[in-house]
């Protein structure tokens, strides 16, 4: 059974910190990760993919992934008020061709 | 009309009721999905379409029956529902089975 555990939260930031969110993956082989965002009552948006060890940038959004520790991680710099939601991790398994394995995501909340 | 729409937006039924949810992609996409989202539990994939034809049926009870008359659309058949069946459903398309997902705004669905 591929798992994919994130902290649900909420966790509270002041405006303008960075927000750091976190995932962790059962399946070792696993290939790709991506992060969601979704508001509340609305559809998961695609942020971010990451699919080799490092850092990868885009905005304030920075992706991490350390596969040897099964690590993947969101960090928001200059957290603004619109930021709040929830974020979801998702991993796609290694041989799996479809599917795509989600957290049940961290609820993020940017205080003024 | 962009992305993927999903419709309707709300729909309240009885358990011995038959209706049915559509989901429209405009994004010239190969592969449809099926999630269902529930309160504090992680997306569950239920059905996988790829050019038209069904590629994974995730335990999902019989009395959900997905059809995908051509890459564009997709339906999902609701016939003598539970009310635990009650969630949000969500439509998803992407360019190759596995790849990145882009999501509809969903189905909130009550079953009394």
């Amino acid at each position: 059974q591929k798992e994919v555990e994130q902290n649900s939260g909420p966790l509270s930031v002041p405006e303008g910190a960075i927000a750091s969110l976190n995932c962790t993956y059962s399946d070792r082989g696993s290939q790709s990760f991506f992060w969601y965002r979704q508001y509340s009552g609305k559809s998961p948006e695609l942020i971010m993919s990451i699919y080799s060890n490092g850092d990868k940038e885009d905005g304030r959004f920075t992706a991490q992934l350390n596969k040897a520790s099964q690590y993947v991680s969101l960090l928001i710099r200059d957290s603004q008020p619109s930021d709040s939601a929830t974020y979801l991790c998702a991993v796609k398994g290694e041989g799996s061709n479809y599917k795509l394995t989600f957290g049940k995501g961290t609820l993020l909340t940017v205080n003024p | 009309e962009t992305g993927v729409t999903q419709t309707p937006r709300h729909l309240v039924m009885g358990m011995t009721n038959k209706k049915s949810l559509k989901c429209e992609q405009h994004l010239g996409h190969n592969a449809m999905y099926w999630y269902k989202q529930s309160a504090k539990k992680p997306l569950e994939l239920m059905f996988v379409y790829s050019l038209e034809e069904r590629v994974e049926n995730n335990s999902v009870p019989s009395r959900f029956s997905p059809e995908c008359p051509n890459s564009s659309h997709l339906f999902l058949h609701l016939h003598t529902l539970q009310p635990e069946d009650s969630a949000l459903y969500l439509c998803a398309s992407s360019q190759g089975v596995g790849n990145i997902q882009y999501f509809g705004a969903g189905t909130r669905l009550s079953v009394l």
